[in-house]
């Protein structure tokens, strides 16, 4: 089935440095990726949709310079927090919309700690 | 736009007990509508699904759904819940754009 891979798992950085997190479709192309966030004990909360070769959309109330979305291929999703402060701390999660059974497929997530 | 609503936001069984969690949507084109099961520390999992067709949808482990687009509503029911079924369901709803928009979700706890 269609497989997506996050990178890192996990991440911890100091306040005002910038993170990225990858987001690869390994068995297939998709021109939408979708990133989440997710606190703990909470639900996922979409942050933007990011559209292959143009400009991401981002939902009401994310910050579009603090969380820059590229999705230069067909295959890959970067989101970059940038200027990170400890309020940044969450599970960052990226999803792809698929042909399959599934509809959706889900990497594995990204645990981001800002010290 | 869509959104998704979850009326259960923590639940207690005794295991044998049924089960059923509310989710309502809103949006007024077609939808897709999910259920996904979130474990203590793991990832999200899917349960089940409805895109067409029979309103019943049958998922994973025993958990079975229903349609009523009537109601706005995609229900979420097993007849008999164990222990390990505790965790964290979410509703989620796919409609415009793609876009799949998740409840927030119900924290189930069964106990023994």
């Amino acid at each position: 089935g269609a497989v997506v891979s996050q990178h890192p798992s996990w991440v911890i950085c100091k306040s005002g440095t910038s993170v990225k997190i990858e987001c690869r479709s390994l068995d297939f192309q998709a021109t939408t990726m979708f990133w989440y966030r997710q606190f703990p004990k909470q639900s996922l909360m979409l942050m933007a949709t990011s559209n292959e070769g143009s400009k991401a959309t981002y939902e009401q109330g994310v910050e579009k310079d603090k969380f820059l979305i590229n999705h230069a291929s067909l295959t890959l999703s970067t989101l970059t927090v940038t200027s990170a402060h400890p309020e940044d701390s969450s599970f960052y999660i990226c999803s792809a919309r698929t042909a399959g059974e599934g509809g959706y497929t889900f990497g594995s997530g990204t645990r981001l700690t800002v010290v | 736009a869509q959104s998704v609503s979850q009326h259960n936001h923590h639940v207690i069984l005794s295991e044998a007990a049924s089960l059923e969690l509310g989710c309502n949507y809103s949006y007024g084109g077609t939808v897709n509508l999910f259920w996904y099961v979130q474990y203590p520390g793991q990832h999200l999992q899917l349960l089940l699904k409805y895109f067409s067709g029979d309103p019943l949808v049958k998922g994973i482990k025993g958990f079975e759904a229903e349609f009523i687009k009537s109601k706005f509503s995609f229900n979420l029911r097993k007849p008999s819940v164990q222990w390990s079924d505790t965790a964290e369901y979410f509703c989620a709803v796919s409609g415009g754009y793609n876009k799949l928009i998740f409840g927030a979700g119900t924290r189930l706890a069964v106990h023994p």
